[in-house]
């Protein structure tokens, strides 16, 4: 079964203050990652998909990486607006339509 | 830019009514999907559907029903409502895959049902 773990599940961030979240995944045959980020009271919002192992794609102040085991989304230098949960999900091989999602970071950024 | 607009942001119905969720999207989407969001268990899927009048259970169908007619609305059902299934109700769509590459899924606003 696919399973999706993000950490940590909370972050506290000053303005400015650069960090990672953690996207760890187990799957068979990973299809896609993908990054979404979710203000309260509203659907998830598409950031990134990343394919395969070593690819990188930026918005802004964010950077998503992909390793075989494991993402990364690196928020540099925060404003309070990147203030969200962040949601990433895996599509395993055997089909293009089911997403596995993680629980989610939820990112404070305070000015 | 993806636009997947859900009909209603917010409802209030009462146990036993017939409640419906409507979905529409103007990418020229094959999949469409319904999910549920609810604290502590994240996104569930309830329903996909991949073509017009095709619709695949998901994870937790029990309690609903889908219509697809037309390409780009997708309509959730919830025959009998009840008061667990006061929850947000997240609508998507994306292109079909292809090859082994992954298809991003686009989501809509919510819709935020209470059943009382």
């Amino acid at each position: 079964e696919d399973q999706v773990t993000q950490s940590p599940e909370a972050l506290r961030l000053q303005e400015g203050e650069s960090s990672s979240l953690n996207c760890s995944y187990t799957v068979s045959g990973l299809r896609g990652l993908f990054w979404y980020r979710q203000d309260p009271g509203k659907g998830p919002e598409f950031l990134f998909t990343l394919y395969s192992a070593g690819e990188e794609k930026e918005k802004e102040r964010l950077k998503a990486t992909l390793t075989k085991k494991e993402s990364f989304l690196h928020i540099t230098a925060p404003k309070p607006e990147d203030s969200a949960t962040y949601l990433c999900a895996v599509q395993a091989g055997y089909n293009d339509y089911k997403l596995s999602f993680g629980a989610g970071t939820t990112v404070t950024v305070r000015a | 830019d993806v636009k997947v607009t859900q009909s209603s942001r917010y409802l209030v119905k009462r146990t036993g009514e017939k409640v419906f969720l409507e979905c529409v999207q103007d990418m020229d989407h094959e999949n469409m999907f319904w999910y549920r969001q609810d604290p502590g268990l994240g996104l569930r899927l309830i329903y996909f559907s991949y073509d017009v009048k095709m619709k695949e259970k998901g994870d937790i169908p029990e309690g609903y029903s889908v219509s697809r007619e037309k390409k780009e609305r997708f309509s959730l059902i919830l025959e009998s409502a009840s008061t667990n299934q006061t929850s947000m109700y997240l609508c998507a769509s994306s292109f079909r895959g292809r090859g082994n590459s992954g298809n991003t899924i686009y989501f809509g606003e919510g819709s935020w049902l209470t059943v009382v």
